[in-house]
């Protein structure tokens, strides 16, 4: 079965702490993973995303991830956390086998709390 | 590039009304569009897929009698949420992908809708 797991459910960080969110997948191929950023009543903006090539993918406001086929992961990382990142951060991963194209699966997020 | 927009942002409505949620690409032409309802504190539901010309496909639990989706062209796809009750108040989402396989979704700013 395919599947997006974040372990954690809610993560406080100081201001200029450095970040990881944990995202682990099941998936039947290689997947195309995603991570994207959600602040209080608005959509989902797209962080940066792993289709192939180089494992370590830089994304916008200074994320990174990397893939790590062995492990199943698709960390997201950060070296110093601004209190505007603080929001709620999904990982994703598509398409989903045996149906249409271009669907997502998500995980159930994380909530980053960033403290002064 | 690759704008969502949705209107209305929020919108309240008496109980047994309909509500038509818009969803548009503003600078580029979406072949696929995806419409997730979010509950508080909780991940993405895809409710439905939608390619132009042709009709949704809605997931498994979704009344396709009760969330009507159009998709008439290749930068507008509409919601409409018939005789609408208090259990059907919740954040709808849309997304749009430009291309097929595993083309990246990008997300309107979401729309909230509270049933009276």
């Amino acid at each position: 079965a395919q599947s997006v797991t974040q372990p954690d459910i809610h993560i406080t960080v100081s201001e200029g702490a450095s970040l990881e969110l944990r995202c682990n997948y099941s998936y039947g191929a290689t997947p195309y993973l995603f991570w994207y950023v959600q602040s209080p009543g608005q959509g989902l903006q797209l962080l940066l995303k792993y289709f192939s090539g180089d494992t370590l993918v830089q994304g916008i406001k200074g994320f990174e991830a990397e893939f790590k086929r062995s492990q199943s992961s698709f960390n997201l990382r950060k070296p110093s956390v601004h209190w505007s990142d603080a929001a709620e951060y999904f990982c994703a991963v598509g398409p989903v086998l045996g149906g249409a194209t271009n669907k997502l699966i998500f995980g159930t997020g994380t909530l980053l709390a960033v403290q002064p | 590039g690759a704008v969502v927009s949705q209107h209305p942002s929020w919108v309240i409505c008496k109980s047994g009304t309909s509500v038509k949620i818009e969803c548009r690409s503003l600078d580029f032409q979406a072949t696929t569009m995806f419409w997730y309802r979010q509950f508080p504190k909780q991940s993405l539901m895809l409710m439905a897929t939608s390619n132009e010309g042709s009709k949704a496909t809605y997931e498994q639990g979704v009344e396709k009698d009760k969330f009507l989706i159009n998709h008439a062209s290749l930068t507008l796809s509409t919601l409409t949420v018939t005789s609408a009750h208090p259990e059907d108040s919740s954040f709808y989402i849309c997304s749009a992908t430009s291309g097929i396989g595993t083309d990246t979704q990008y997300f309107g700013p979401g729309t909230r809708l509270t049933v009276l």
